[in-house]
């Protein structure tokens, strides 16, 4: 069955490292969006990427970085530079049409 | 901006109705999503509306004024499975092809017995 991959679902990281959070999808879709999500709010915009070898900020980009080499893969770096990491990450894709987003299952990522 | 706003917290009681409001600011309005979250899980969809009316799936229905920027989801027949976070999303032009949405800070229903 289709559909996105998100790994791991608990990561921990101590203060000053960067870490990458995977997301992969086998929908063929070509949209991919990177959100986190605080406690008792929605979801904010990291980046998206609409094609391969393309990629946009979203509304809170600082101290993230993305890539994306390939349709199915859609990697999430946090780096040092992000204040407040701790968050739950989801990730999405997007064909077209009325059913908007596939979401991923998320990462949950502690700063320790 | 694109601000979108819904309560912060409801209740209701186990087999009543409730109603959970979207608002939302009207230029570029290309279609409004709400998705249903339980804590720690990803969001999951709910509805679509794109044109004004009432869109009914089972017990769940979703409402569209396009001219006032309103949105509602009615919630039927409520069982405490529905306890969650409801998200109301809102897809402005210039992002259809892209399907970038705009979330709104989520509503988070607690039914009670």
């Amino acid at each position: 069955d289709g559909g996105i991959t998100q790994s791991p679902k608990y990561l921990f990281r101590k203060e000053g490292q960067n870490v990458t959070l995977s997301c992969e999808q086998n929908l063929n879709h070509d949209a991919m969006y990177w959100y986190r999500q605080d406690p008792g709010q929605g979801l904010r915009l990291i980046y998206y990427s609409q094609i391969v070898n393309d990629f946009q900020k979203g509304d809170i980009a600082e101290g993230y970085s993305v890539s994306r080499e390939k349709k199915e893969s859609f990697p999430l770096t946090v780096t040092s530079a992000q204040k407040n990491p701790t968050a739950f990450y989801l990730c999405a894709s997007y064909l077209s049409g009325v059913d908007g987003y596939t979401f991923g299952s998320g990462t949950r990522l502690t700063v320790v | 901006g694109q601000n979108i706003d819904q309560p912060t917290e409801m209740t209701a009681t186990e087999g009543a109705i409730v109603q959970i409001n979207c608002t939302y600011q009207t230029s570029g309005f290309n279609g409004l999503f709400w998705y249903q979250q339980h804590a720690g899980e990803a969001p999951t969809f709910l509805s679509y509306n794109v044109l004004d009316g009432l869109e009914e799936k089972g017990r769940f229905s979703s409402f569209l004024s396009r001219s006032k920027g309103y949105s509602y989801l009615l919630l039927k027949e409520l069982q405490m499975k529905d306890s969650a976070s409801y998200l109301c999303a809102v897809r402005f032009h210039g992002s259809s092809n892209t399907g970038k949405l705009i979330f709104g800070q989520g509503t988070t229903l607690q039914v009670k017995p």
